[in-house]
């Protein structure tokens, strides 16, 4: 079946550091891969979606592509802010069934000033 | 910036008693998915719609929720039963309903049953 692996639980950085958030997954078909950022007491917030007819994805100073070959898909960003801080989460859409999404376990992203 | 609404942002119930929220989709969405998420940020999926139609829904849902999408109507979940286990956050999200297409997610309904 289905699954997403994403290992960094806890990430803290300085502001201006370079963020590097990784995962990994398994499908049966061509993935649609997406980064989710949720701010405390909030709901997750679409960040970026990566097909495979778009490798790559870049919104808000953020970049996500995948690597087929690898079955990993990473987020990054060059130089992190305090405002950065929250949960990421990756997120692969099902092969089967109606679409739901399968989440990894989520990277908490603390950025000290 | 998702434009998902749902009603309440916080909900408290005693175990054995029901426990209702509701959810407006994006205007245009025709599928909406609800999600658990508890604390530990484990997500659930737990059952979706294609306008006024069950379209998939786990186990668990479908012996101990009741939820629909009526027209012009929010759409809702309600648990019959409420448990100490079901406290977490219920997550709303819509879509256009393609594979590829984005789902948006309201900012949920935090159930704490005590």
């Amino acid at each position: 079946g289905d699954s997403v692996t994403q290992k960094q639980g806890q990430v803290t950085l300085s502001e201006d550091d370079f963020l590097f958030i990784n995962c990994t997954y398994s499908t049966t078909t061509y993935p649609t891969l997406l980064w989710y950022v949720q701010y405390l007491g909030q709901g997750p917030q679409l960040l970026l979606k990566v097909t495979t007819a778009n490798n790559k994805g870049i919104s808000r100073g953020f970049e996500a592509t995948y690597d087929k070959g690898t079955t990993s898909f990473h987020l990054q960003k060059a130089s992190v802010q305090e405002s950065d801080s929250a949960v990421y989460f990756c997120a692969l859409v099902a092969s089967s069934g109606s679409w739901q999404l399968i989440f990894g376990s989520g990277t908490q992203l603390t950025v000290m000033p | 910036n998702s434009k998902v609404i749902q009603t309440p942002r916080y909900l408290v119930k005693g175990q054995g008693q029901k426990a209702k929220m509701r959810c407006i989709p994006e205007k245009g969405h025709p599928v909406v998915f609800w999600y658990q998420q508890n604390k530990n940020n484990e997500f659930k999926f737990l059952i979706n719609f294609q306008n006024q139609e069950v379209l998939q829904q786990i186990d668990m849902t479908e012996k101990r929720f009741s939820a629909e999408c009526p027209s012009n109507s929010p759409c809702s979940l309600e648990i019959q039963s409420s448990e100490a286990g079901d406290s977490a956050l219920y997550l709303c999200a819509s879509t256009l309903g393609d594979r590829n297409a984005e789902q948006f997610f309201g900012p949920g309904t935090r159930l704490t049953v005590l």
